[in-house]
């Protein structure tokens, strides 16, 4: 089955800063690939996803990049802001469990004002 | 998003009884899913329905039990609580198969079992 490596477990920046989360999977057939961002005591919320027939994408000041041939993709944050402080979890969708997410570990994001 | 609810908010419960987490979505997405989240472990699958009446096990199924008798909601079981239990649950429900759409999650189930 799928599984999804993420690095690093904690990140620390400065704000103004860029953030940088890497996720590796393993199943070759997983073609889409989410980012949720889940503050203290919240739901994970998407912030960003990823199919892969594309190999970046971006939404303002974030951005996911996918190399399909490494299996790895990453999400990038630019000119951090203490607001984005949480936690971020990379996903893959994999279909070898019949149509199922499997989750990174999860990275906690700290942005120092 | 408002329309995936959860509930009980919270729940202490203590080992050995049943407990029965609810989950309610009104988008009629077909697939419906069941994590935890514990400390060091992310989200973890525990089970997933992919349609009414369609149920498979996820990464940790043992000790839950799920159905799914209508499209809009999905229930977990805890049989027989254990303390290892004690987690933040959460539901989602997506579209999938039509374009890959992302997971909607409620708002989660704390769960304490003493």
């Amino acid at each position: 089955g799928e599984n999804v490596e993420q690095h690093p477990s904690t990140l620390s920046v400065q704000e103004g800063d860029s953030a940088v989360i890497k996720c590796t999977y393993s199943d070759s057939a997983s073609n889409y690939f989410p980012w949720y961002k889940q503050e203290l005591g919240k739901r994970p919320q998407l912030i960003i996803d990823i199919r892969s027939n594309v190999g970046e994408k971006k939404d303002q000041r974030i951005a996911v990049t996918l190399n399909k041939t490494a299996k790895h993709f990453s999400l990038h944050i630019t000119e951090t802001q203490p607001e984005d402080s949480a936690v971020y979890f990379c996903a893959a969708l994999g279909g070898g469990q019949g149509f199922s997410f499997i989750f990174g570990k999860g990275t906690r994001l700290l942005v120092k004002p | 998003d408002a329309g995936i609810t959860q509930s009980p908010r919270y729940k202490i419960t203590e080992t050995g009884r049943q407990v029965t987490l609810m989950c309610h979505q009104t988008w009629s997405h077909s697939y419906m899913f069941w994590y935890r989240q514990d400390l060091g472990h992310g989200l973890r699958l525990i089970y997933y329905s992919a349609a009414a009446d369609i149920t498979d096990k996820g990464e940790v199924p043992d000790g839950y039990v799920v159905s799914r008798s209508k499209t809009e909601n999905f229930p977990l079981t805890l049989e027989s609580a254990t303390r290892s239990q004690t987690s933040v649950y959460f539901c989602a429900s997506s579209e999938l198969g039509m374009g890959n759409q992302p997971q909607h999650f409620g708002d989660g189930t704390r769960l304490s079992i003493l």
